[in-house]
């Protein structure tokens, strides 16, 4: 079963642009979570999406969107990019909320 | 407030000498208990999920076990590819969000 997939792998962004991350889960699976992993702050939860609809979301500014799509790959986006906001972001999946989750490789954004 | 605190933040071992990690939590109504492992620069990859107190699962030279306030990685006879930082994450009954401790970086030296 291939696993949790995400693209791009690194980005290179500059201040004040946008970005959009995709994330296409395990087969099967209906979940997905967002995070961004920074070396100081260690996981931050970004939100969660259980067939589109979003279940939970952290305590991120509103330029972190996201949403998910009916076949269960998801997109994150973030608009008007800051320099904080260089990080490696982690796409998770499971089969439900209620399951362990499985992350993908990471997309590492650097923002100059 | 659900809370995790992973401790040590950072442990270095010598090649077969065995140690383990902590995991202590406060959250309401207890769902599960994950163990991950994180090596730099990629996704966290599943190690073991506990569900109820003195449950316990073993996957090679690792062993978790769990009680009501904390959880402990035991690591047996370790290995250098066993360098890693281990990350602890737990599910409560409010709203199912995962809650993660900031993690334990494991070197082992040769």
């Amino acid at each position: 079963k291939a696993g949790v997939t995400q693209t791009p792998r690194y980005l290179i962004k500059t201040r004040g642009q946008q970005v959009t991350l995709s994330c296409s889960p395990i087969s099967g699976h209906r979940s997905v979570s967002w995070y961004q992993q920074t070396p100081g702050q260690g996981l931050q939860f970004l939100f969660e999406y259980f067939s589109e609809t979003q279940r939970n979301k952290g305590n991120f500014p509103g330029r972190f969107s996201g949403r998910q799509f009916s076949n269960s790959r998801s997109e994150m986006n973030v608009s008007t990019l800051e320099l904080g906001d260089s990080a490696l972001y982690l796409c998770a999946s499971s089969l439900s909320p209620f399951n362990e989750q499985y992350f993908g490789p990471g997309t590492r954004l650097t923002v100059t | 407030e659900d809370q995790v605190t992973q401790s040590p933040e950072a442990l270095r071992l010598q090649e077969g000498e065995s140690s383990s990690l902590n995991c202590s939590y406060t959250v309401s109504g207890l769902r599960g208990l994950f163990w991950y492992r994180q090596d730099p620069g990629k996704g966290p990859e599943f190690l073991f999920t506990l569900y109820s107190a003195g449950e316990e699962k073993e996957k090679e030279r690792l062993k978790a076990t769990l009680t009501k306030k904390e959880s402990f990685l035991h690591i047996t006879a370790p290995k250098p590819e066993d360098s890693a930082t281990y990350l602890c994450a737990v599910q409560g009954d409010s709203n199912y969000q995962l809650i993660w401790g900031a993690g334990t970086k494991l070197i082992i030296k040769p």
